[in-house]
């Protein structure tokens, strides 16, 4: 069984800039999710993919985008970065699209100055 | 507003005691509630998940309660270990957004 992996660990980019963060999910799991944690919080909802669509989303702006592909890879996309932004980036998967129980990759540790 | 709170100070507590972690919420339903363990700049860890019509849940050393009365959940860890020490999340799904919501977290810290 292959765990949740996500690239790169690390990244730091300056304010305006755009990012894209990538996910493999964990074999036999075709629901991605992406979560934001910054420092001291749990982490926070931002999208769900499955099936290459779009299936909920938290309280993020639209500058923040994904996209999942048919091996139910996953890809983050935030245009337009913004201090705020600085977090790590966790992807996850999942067998369901409820709330079901979250495969945590390692995350991405986003900078942005 | 729906709200969910763990302690947001750390746990301190000696090896070989009973750590116990507290999750609080308000203005949900949950349907189930899942702990998960998080070490510094890792993603979170599955632990255990206790569905609303179970008092309680046990894995080797971890034990959960919840109680939708209190609107409470409190997580166990008996004959606690200095690697049990990181922080512990909990998470409830939302019958609004059927998706999970993530308390702050605890840290626990157990020293020898």
């Amino acid at each position: 069984e292959t765990g949740v992996t996500q690239s790169p660990t690390h990244l730091i980019k300056t304010r305006g800039q755009q990012v894209t963060l990538r996910c493999s999910s964990q074999s036999g799991h075709n629901t991605v999710s992406w979560y934001q944690q910054a420092l001291g919080q749990g982490p926070q909802f931002i999208f769900q993919y499955y099936r290459e669509e779009e299936n909920g989303r938290g309280n993020f702006p639209p500058r923040f985008s994904g996209l999942q592909f048919p091996n139910y890879s996953s890809e983050l996309n935030v245009n337009a970065l913004e201090l705020d932004d600085s977090a790590l980036y966790l992807c996850a998967s999942s067998s369901g699209t409820r709330a079901d129980t979250q495969y945590f990759g390692p995350g991405t540790r986003l900078t942005v100055l | 507003s729906q709200k969910i709170e763990q302690n947001s100070e750390a746990l301190n507590i000696q090896e070989g005691k009973t750590a116990t972690l507290t999750c609080n919420y308000t203005n949900y339903s949950p349907a189930y509630l899942q702990w998960y363990r998080q070490d510094p700049g890792r993603g979170p860890v599955f632990l255990l998940l206790i569905r609303e019509n179970e008092k309680e849940k046990r894995k080797e050393r971890l034990k959960v309660t919840f109680d939708t009365t209190l609107k409470q959940s409190l997580f166990h860890i008996t004959a606690s270990q200095p690697a049990d020490s990181a922080t512990y999340l909990c998470a409830l799904d939302t019958l609004s957004t059927d998706k999970l919501i993530f308390g702050t977290g605890t840290r626990l810290q157990v020293f020898p």
